[in-house]
This record gives C-alpha cells, sequence and structure tokens, in this order.
C-alpha cells in the first residue's frame, strides 16, 4: 500500500520559536500533498496544497508568511510553523495523492501534535 | 465552495446490528469522488470507502456500504454487523476533480462520533 510518514508526531515547543514538520511518502511519488489542521473534537480544514517545485496555494484565512510550505521533492513536503504561539497549538495532518494514478485517494500521514507553551 | 453535512454529530448502535450514517454535500460539479474516512483515537485517518460521482453503482466494502444519490446529494454509510473496533469518528469527505486529471484536497464533513454498546 501507499505510505506517508510523518515527522516529528509530536513537539512542544516555545512561544516565538519555529517548528518544521515534514511529511514523507515512503513507497510513491507524490505531484501533490495537502496539509491540514485539526483542532480537538473538530474537523480537519485544509490550510495548503503542496506542489512539487512549485508555490504552494494556501486556501483562505491561512497566513503563508506563518505557515511556509515547502515541496522540492516528489516525496517530501514540510511545514514550517514560524514564529509559534500557543494559538497554533493543534494537530497538523499531511496527505498525498499519487503521481499518475487517478483513484482520487489521499493517503494520510500519522499526524503530527504541536503544543506551543 | 463545497459544503459537507453530517447532521448527526454522535451514533450508538449496539455490537452486531446495523447502523446508517449520514452525509449530504452541495457542488456545482459533475465530476467528483465522495469518501467515508475513520478516525480511530489514534487520530490516523483510514480510508472506509470510496465512491465515483460518475458511477451509479453504489460502493461496498466488506462490511460497509454506501447509499449514493447524486441527484439528491446524499452519500450514507451502512455498517452491518457493527463490531467494537468499529467505534471511532467518521469523516464524509468531497473531492473535486479536473478535467486534467488534477483534484483538490478533500473537504469534510463535522463527523460523527460512532458508539458501539457491547
Amino acid at each position: 500500500g501507499a505510505v506517508v510518514s510523518q515527522h516529528p508526531s509530536w513537539v512542544i515547543c516555545k512561544s516565538g520559536t519555529s517548528v518544521k514538520i515534514e511529511c514523507r511518502s515512503l513507497d510513491f511519488q507524490a505531484t501533490t500533498m495537502f496539509w491540514y489542521r485539526q483542532f480537538p473534537k473538530q474537523s480537519l480544514m485544509l490550510m495548503a496544497t503542496s506542489n512539487e517545485g512549485s508555490k504552494a496555494t494556501y486556501e483562505q484565512g491561512v497566513e503563508k508568511d506563518k505557515f511556509l510550505i515547502n515541496h522540492a521533492s516528489l516525496t517530501l513536503s514540510t511545514l514550517t510553523v514560524t514564529s509559534a504561539h500557543p494559538e497554533d497549538s493543534s494537530f497538523y495532518i499531511c496527505s498525498a495523492s499519487r503521481a499518475g494514478v487517478r483513484t482520487g485517494e489521499l493517503f494520510f500521514g500519522e499526524g503530527s501534535r504541536l503544543t506551543v507553551l | 465552495a463545497q459544503t459537507v453535512t453530517q447532521s448527526q454529530p454522535e451514533m450508538s448502535v449496539q455490537e452486531a446490528e446495523t447502523v446508517t450514517l449520514s452525509c449530504t454535500y452541495d457542488t456545482s460539479e459533475s465530476d467528483y469522488y465522495l469518501f467515508w474516512y475513520k478516525q480511530p483515537p489514534s487520530r490516523q485517518m483510514i480510508l472506509v470507502i470510496r465512491q465515483e460521482a460518475y458511477k451509479q453503482q453504489n460502493a461496498t466494502e466488506n462490511r460497509f456500504s454506501v447509499n449514493f444519490q447524486k441527484a439528491a446529494k446524499s452519500f450514507s454509510l451502512k455498517i452491518s454487523d457493527s463490531q467494537l473496533g468499529d467505534a471511532a469518528m467518521y469523516f464524509c469527505a468531497y473531492r473535486r476533480v479536473y478535467s486534467g486529471g488534477g483534484a483538490d484536497g478533500l473537504t469534510f464533513g463535522k463527523g460523527t462520533h460512532l458508539i458501539i454498546q457491547p
């Protein structure tokens, strides 16, 4: 099956610091990856679409300067939360679609829990 | 913009019984996918079932089946012979497909918390 790995799965940081979360497709190439945010007991909200080799597309209301997304290769996308504040504490999940295959299915990482003190 | 509505915040069912989770969506597009995802306490998203909008036949995966009513924009999930391991949050999701082969990210409903009574 298609495996997506996220790292770290859990991170605590101090307010004002930056945190990087990695999303890797382990056994397939992913031209497009998506980043979601999930608050406790809520649904997943799409933050941005990451395309390999081009700038990410952000959803309305998502600060592109705070949530930096880089998709430098067909197997890796990174989300950097810059100058993190307690309100950025959340569960961040990435997903990837397999290049060249039209099934519509997205494969999800395990998620990363960010706590900002 | 597309919206997905799950009107049941929580459902409870006895083990071995059948339960149906509701989902409606709003779109003006003709080509899209619909999904049901399961999210257990581990928070790993697990695909339960997928339906392509152009297919009239309802998708089935073992104990899981859907009732896809395209004109009514309804996409309910039926779980037969419920098991304790089915307990989780269930999210209905929509994904628009473009003619060039690309597709949007998923739009999720708010979720239904499914409780299985032993």
